[in-house]
């Protein structure tokens, strides 16, 4: 399986600040990666397809970016809406793998 | 609007098995694979595998390969998940998720774009 490695597992920050969430996967994957939001006691969801496609109805502070094994998401002018845990997924490989997930805290 | 409405929750006793369904509406069923993730108390998401709505072809994770069992019912337009010989570690909530994808298999780089609310499954003798 593609094991997926998101830096860092938690972080603290500030309304306002720019937070930025890294994801290395042990192999090349294409471009094949997904972003989800998750907030708690709520299913995930997407906001990033194929590394850097915003979806539709998701704020362009958002940006996803990156290729081959190493990607990142940039969330730019932290809003209180957006606390919560991120996490990264590939589907380069049948087998579907996710991070571990990074806590986005006050 | 698409949605996809889960079955309530359950209480297991380890051994026993638990099917939860997931019900799509807003959307042609059987054009778009389902997905099943779960996600464990504080911990993160798991993918268990997948159905294609169509064809009714599976891929599971090689980690509950024989243990779990999906479906689809196409005139209910409603997708199952059956998981087998429960162990407290089953314990999770379990989501049904809509992909992005039509084709079986899919294509490398499919999202999972809509997600049904859970099911929480508890394993406790």
């Amino acid at each position: 399986d593609i094991q997926l490695t998101q830096s860092p597992s938690s972080l603290s920050a500030s309304v306002g600040d720019r937070v930025i969430i890294t994801c290395r996967a042990s192999q090349m994957v294409a471009g094949y990666i997904n972003w989800y939001q998750q907030k708690a006691g709520k299913a995930p969801k997407l906001l990033i397809s194929a590394a850097f496609s915003l979806q539709s109805g998701v704020p362009s502070r958002f940006r996803g970016s990156g290729s081959g094994a190493e990607f990142t998401l940039t969330i730019s002018d932290l809003q209180p809406e957006d606390f919560a845990t991120y996490y990264c997924q590939q589907s380069y490989s049948r087998q579907l793998t996710f991070g571990g997930g990074t806590k986005v805290e006050i | 609007q698409v949605l996809l409405e889960q079955s309530g929750g359950a209480l297991k006793k380890p051994g026993a098995s638990v099917k939860v369904s997931c019900t799509a509406s807003g959307y042609t069923f059987t054009r778009y694979i389902i997905a099943w993730v779960r996600q464990a108390p504080g911990q993160g998401l798991e993918w268990m595998g997948w159905i294609s709505a169509y064809s009714g072809d599976t891929k599971y994770s090689e980690k509950f390969q024989g243990r779990v069992t999906m479906t689809t019912d196409t005139l209910t337009t409603t997708a199952y998940m059956e998981l087998r010989s429960l162990k407290s570690d089953d314990s999770a909530v379990y989501y049904c998720v809509r992909t992005t994808t039509e084709t079986t298999p899919p294509s490398p780089g499919y999202a999972l774009d809509i997600w049904g609310q859970g099911t929480v499954v508890t394993v406790s003798s």
